[in-house]
């Protein structure tokens, strides 16, 4: 059981909006900015899309955008395209004892 | 740019040790965690634990008593070793490196080993 809980698959058409959910607890999500998300197509190593909960690396499309509220972080893609389409895991640090934790991952359809 | 080279033992035996290395290239040890995350077959993502230049390691707590993570700075090269291995350690196993101002963010990562165990 993964320490951060996302929903297992999310669906949209494309230009659609979708929104992936990450909930953790106080001592992790809900205490610390550090709330990141990888996507990960098949037999890939994963990407970091968005880190520090809001930040974007550079080179990731800007229809990539995150937020958090208490407990839980979230991912939102606008406009979605066919390569979006993979799965996708947040990540937070959770304090000095147990350190980085992920979610258990959202697989991502583009209908 | 940064580059990280893994390699190491795919079959392994319950409980013989898995040892991993990932080269580091194109880039420097300080100022950076370098961590091993792993996935299970059709599973999700497990940090395992990291490492920085000085030898300074956290690992997950429930691997904890079975990781040794060392560096080597002179051979721009970081490793993994995980005792007693059984069925439920079978999984890629990717290299990362992050900042150490976003432990939580991987940038770059290794192309990933994937390690079996079975008898």
């Amino acid at each position: 059981q993964s320490a951060l809980t996302q929903p297992a698959s999310v669906s949209g058409s494309p230009g659609q909006s979708i929104t992936i959910s990450c909930t953790g607890t106080s001592s992790d999500v809900g205490s610390y900015d550090l709330v990141s998300w990888y996507q990960q197509h098949p037999g890939k190593a994963p990407k970091v899309m968005i880190y520090d909960v809001i930040k974007r690396p550079s080179g990731v499309s800007n229809r990539f955008s995150g937020s958090k509220s208490g407990n839980t972080a979230s991912l939102t893609i606008s406009g979605l395209q066919a390569e979006d389409e993979a799965d996708y895991y947040c990540c937070s640090y959770a304090g000095s004892s147990t350190y980085v934790v992920f979610g258990g991952g959202t697989k991502l359809t583009v209908l | 740019q940064v580059q990280l080279q893994q390699w190491g033992a795919g079959l392994l035996k319950p409980s013989e040790t898995l040892s991993l290395t990932c080269a580091v290239s194109g880039g420097s040890f300080s100022g950076y965690y370098w961590s091993w995350i792993r996935q299970p077959p059709g599973k999700g993502l497990e940090w395992i634990g990291e490492i920085n230049q000085s030898g300074n390691t956290n690992y997950n707590p429930p691997l904890k008593s079975r990781v040794t993570m060392s560096i080597d700075t002179s051979k721009n090269h970081f490793s993994l070793r995980l005792s007693f291995v059984t069925a439920a350690d079978t999984a890629v196993y990717y290299c990362a490196r992050s900042i150490m101002s976003s432990v939580t963010t991987f940038f770059v990562w290794g192309q990933g080993t994937l390690v079996t165990v079975s008898s």
